[in-house]
């Protein structure tokens, strides 16, 4: 039982370049979530999705776009990578019973330490 | 917009003091969770506070809810090397997304 798998571990961009980070649970969650965290800023929500088959914006959704492939998968997606997306990114989940909006607590991944230089 | 605020951002404290992280929300919550990230780690979930005033212990871990569900704290007894990471608190709003601390980092003094 892996939990929640990320992909890659490591990635360095240039300016304009584009990447999907990958996500997979094998909880049998309902919502999956992207987070970014910076230095003193905790973690702040980009997309989420409550359910397979949606999509949401969470509070900074700017620069990228999200894909819930089934159940599994939630993908994340960078389509001109700028200086300002370096940063720390978390995939998460919940459920199964509950998902989002419920008292379910998040499994995180390991993350993927971004750079875009 | 419904903001968790968490202080302090980091603490010192010499192995065997204790140390709190405080959160205050702007508006009332219906639940708080609280998360420990260790460096170089991932958020790990440590305990859900749903009720008013509510008190809830992990051995050397005590986590508190306000009595007007706005502020809950996080106090560990007697630290060790083992506690050291960065302490989140998370807060369920009124629209059901989770609002974030900024965290506050417990670092261990040689």
């Amino acid at each position: 039982n892996a939990g929640v798998t990320q992909t890659p571990k490591f990635q360095v961009l240039k300016t304009g370049q584009s990447m999907t980070l990958q996500c997979a649970q094998d909880m049998n969650h309902n919502s999956m979530y992207w987070y970014r965290q910076d230095p003193g800023m905790g973690l702040r929500l980009i997309y989420y999705s409550a359910s397979e088959g949606t999509t949401d914006k969470g509070e900074v959704p700017n620069g990228y776009n999200v894909s819930r492939l089934n159940k599994r998968e939630f993908s994340l997606r960078l389509e001109s990578a700028a200086p300002s997306q370096t940063s720390v990114y978390f995939c998460a989940s919940t459920g199964p019973s509950g998902g989002y909006g419920t008292n379910s607590p998040l499994h995180f991944g390991n993350g993927t330490r971004l750079t875009v230089t | 917009g419904q903001q968790v605020m968490q202080i302090p951002q980091y603490q010192h404290v010499q192995e065997g003091e204790d140390f709190t992280t405080y959160c205050n929300s702007s508006t009332t919550l219906s639940n708080i969770q609280w998360y420990k990230q260790r460096p170089g780690g991932h958020p790990v979930f440590l305990i859900q506070l749903v009720k008013s005033g509510e008190v809830k212990k992990q051995k050397r871990l005590t986590f508190q809810f306000g009595e007007a569900k706005k502020n809950s704290s996080l106090h560990i007894t007697a630290t060790q090397t083992t506690d050291v990471g960065t302490y989140f608190c998370a807060g369920r709003g009124s629209n059901y997304q989770l609002i974030w601390g900024a965290g506050t980092k417990l670092i261990i003094k040689p």
